[in-house]
């Protein structure tokens, strides 16, 4: 069963607009995680964040979380036309298990 | 290119016949991750290794799914008397901890 949900299920941007994607998830959690999804290099791990951080960067990307509300959001700003990819969080629970547990995803389209 | 390997990338096979599938993961990586994922949804968990132990594995793996590391390298996915519902993208993953998962291209599974 996935574990997180997904908001919005597709995005469509113009090159230069920013991203939002959210997601919700059920149970406590160690951390969460976002990964990329395209036809040409499968998954890649794009962030980490732990539960007892509430906001990340990397380069174009942020991620908060808000563990009270159990949900999470990235941002892209500055979208390029190669950001062009399903978006997945992923949750860890870390109890006795390495396991991910994984989104719907958001498919996101942005337009050169 | 020292990333993860899956092989086949395709099988097609017809219903009731064997498949097996191997993972080659990164190679200082002693965690070991199976996981399915069909059109239009997340990845879901199938099973995880550490070195050669199967520590964990879902419900979603049937009596007909069974997967092996021996020595705690390469994997193998092996399928009997596979069922159309079985059609799928199978992905391996490999982690030296317990946190970013490097997937594999995958092995896209068809049974007509």
């Amino acid at each position: 069963s996935q574990q997180g949900e997904e908001d919005p299920q597709a995005l469509s941007i113009q090159e230069g607009e920013n991203a939002t994607m959210n997601c919700s998830y059920k149970t406590s959690i160690n951390n969460l995680q976002w990964y990329r999804q395209n036809s040409g290099r499968g998954l890649v791990h794009l962030i980490l964040i732990r539960s007892n951080e509430r906001e990340k960067h990397s380069g174009r990307l942020r991620v908060t979380l808000d563990t009270s509300k159990k949900s999470s959001s990235l941002l892209i700003t500055a979208s390029r036309a190669a950001d062009t990819a399903s978006y997945f969080c992923a949750t860890a629970t870390g109890y006795n298990t390495d396991k991910l547990i994984f989104g719907t995803g958001t498919r996101l389209q942005v337009f050169p | 290119d020292t990333g993860v390997s899956q092989n086949p990338r395709h099988k097609i096979t017809k219903r009731g016949q064997n498949v097996t599938f191997r993972c080659d993961p990164i190679s200082e990586h002693n965690r070991l991750y199976w996981y399915r994922q069909t059109l239009g949804q997340g990845p879901e968990f199938l099973t995880y290794f550490q070195n050669e132990a199967q520590l964990e594995k879902s419900r979603l793996l049937s009596d007909r799914f069974s997967a092996e590391r021996p020595k705690g390298s390469f994997s193998t996915l092996e399928i009997q008397r596979t069922e159309q519902g079985d059609s799928a993208m199978y992905l391996c993953a490999s982690s030296w901890d317990a946190y970013e998962q490097y997937f594999g291209p995958g092995t896209r599974l068809t049974v007509t």
